[in-house]
């Protein structure tokens, strides 16, 4: 198994709904990561765990709660997310989080905020 | 600070011509340099990287890319392009930040392919 997963591939959520992105990877990767990706920009980093712990913050809102409940899975916790949240939501995981290895990406969660 | 340019945004070319996209950084140590491509709605898959070594590295789908430390420049080529070709091309440089890497990105080229 060599992919990454995330579910679900689409969400519309209203601006006080509470919902959560989930992404799983069974490739051992120590690594994982969230991205956060508006239309025709590139990826943006929102967090990093390395062996389950939480390793880099890029000064998220809040709003976002990220958590990782095992080597295999992470979640993003959404709450009170305003319209300009809205984007494509990227996952995705590395073997470790040291430096020169390429990371895996998972095809995205499609969020649309009301 | 660290940076990938990526001067052209959006590129048309023929179906079976040749292809070149560029990126260029700015990065004080030695890059760690990668190309990935995103279809429409999907997420990014790895075309090929650089770490160390040989400076001409070979990829997926017949993609190559020379590094030029002299230029700072990692462009990726494709001697015949497929209509399949057509996507978003990313470069980018992975950074340590305190022993984890971080990935920053260009911010893309988009290619589209006529008949």
């Amino acid at each position: 198994d060599t992919e990454v997963t995330q579910t679900p591939k689409h969400l519309v959520m209203g601006m006080t709904n509470k919902k959560s992105l989930k992404c799983e990877q069974h490739m051992g990767h120590r690594a994982m990561y969230w991205y956060k990706q508006k239309a025709k920009k590139p990826p943006e980093l929102m967090f990093v765990y390395s062996y389950e712990k939480l390793s880099i913050n890029e000064s998220v809102p809040s709003r976002f709660s990220p958590e990782c409940p095992n080597s295999s899975l992470l979640n993003l916790h959404l709450h009170a997310l305003q319209p300009e949240d809205s984007a494509l939501y990227l996952c995705a995981s590395r073997p470790s989080s040291g430096v020169g290895g390429e990371q895996y990406f998972g095809p995205g969660t499609r969020l649309t905020v009301t | 600070a660290q940076s990938v340019t990526q001067p052209d945004i959006h590129i048309t070319v023929s179906e079976g011509a040749s292809l070149e996209l560029r990126c260029n950084y700015s990065y004080g140590a030695t890059p760690y340099l990668f190309w990935y491509v995103q279809s429409p709605g999907q997420g990014l898959q790895l075309l090929l990287k650089y770490f160390s070594g040989d400076t001409l590295v070979q990829g997926i789908k017949g993609f190559e890319a020379e590094f030029k430390r002299s230029q700072s420049s990692f462009n990726l080529r494709k001697p015949s392009v497929h209509w399949s070709d057509a996507a978003e091309y990313f470069c980018a440089v992975g950074i340590s930040n305190f022993g984890n890497e971080k990935l920053t990105f260009g911010t893309g080229t988009r290619l589209t392919i006529i008949p």
